[in-house]
């Protein structure tokens, strides 16, 4: 079983419409937990921290649920330019080689 | 600042070849890693370091050397290449008062 798991999609879904990921990961003992953005041969970039109360960045919520051992990610109100592939990170702070990643969901907004 | 740079952008070797790529910061941060990238696999950490003349493994170490001999620079050997060390390789540091992590560009290497 993969340490962090994610639904690779594709998410294909028309511009204004909220979209939901989710991402599962196996290691109860984890701390810190990520949101990246992926675009087409790019690099990963950070789109988010993910706290235990949950948080939001604009458009963007994520939130944290230990007991399930999972975080999600919504979007609302989907632009193009959100088109990616998102990936989430767990890690086992300050342990500096622990940080795994998921393989990643991807997401087409179409107009 | 230029961040996290990597060289060369694009690579193609032959099975048995070697090849050094290298990995530079202006961040000033301790932890930097390597990883490669492969269609539905995610990252997966090849070595990291936390700090000059440091270096460990990750999860897939294996045909692989590094080494940090500046706090700049992070470099990823491959000894004798094969084809199964085809894939995108990115080079990262962390900010530690964060975890955030901030990737070069990555380096495409294709082994025939």
């Amino acid at each position: 079983r993969k340490e962090v798991e994610q639904d690779p999609g594709p998410f294909n879904v028309p511009e204004g419409a909220t979209v939901a990921f989710n991402c599962t990961y196996s290691n109860s003992a984890s701390q810190s937990f990520f949101w990246y953005r992926q675009d087409c041969r790019k690099e990963p970039k950070l789109l988010m921290s993910v706290y235990s109360s949950g948080n939001e960045d604009g458009r963007f919520t994520a939130q944290l649920n230990r007991a399930s051992q999972y975080i999600s990610l919504l979007i609302r109100d989907s632009k193009l330019s959100d088109s990616a592939t998102y990936l989430c990170v767990v890690t086992k702070s300050p342990i500096a080689g622990d940080m795994r990643f998921g393989a990643g969901t991807r997401l087409t907004v179409k107009p | 600042n230029a961040g996290v740079t990597q060289t060369p952008k694009f690579r193609v070797l032959k099975t048995g070849q070697s090849m050094t790529l290298l990995c530079a910061q202006d961040m000033n941060h301790e932890y930097m890693y390597w990883y490669r990238q492969d269609p539905g696999m995610g990252l997966r950490l090849i070595h990291y370091s936390v700090g000059e003349g440091t270096t460990a493994k990750g999860e897939v170490p294996d045909g692989y050397n590094v080494s940090r001999l500046k706090k700049q620079n992070f470099l990823l050997g491959l000894e004798s290449a094969a084809p199964s060390q085809t894939s995108v390789y990115f080079c990262a540091n962390r900010d530690p008062n964060t975890d955030t992590q901030y990737f070069g560009p990555g380096t495409r290497l294709t082994v025939l």
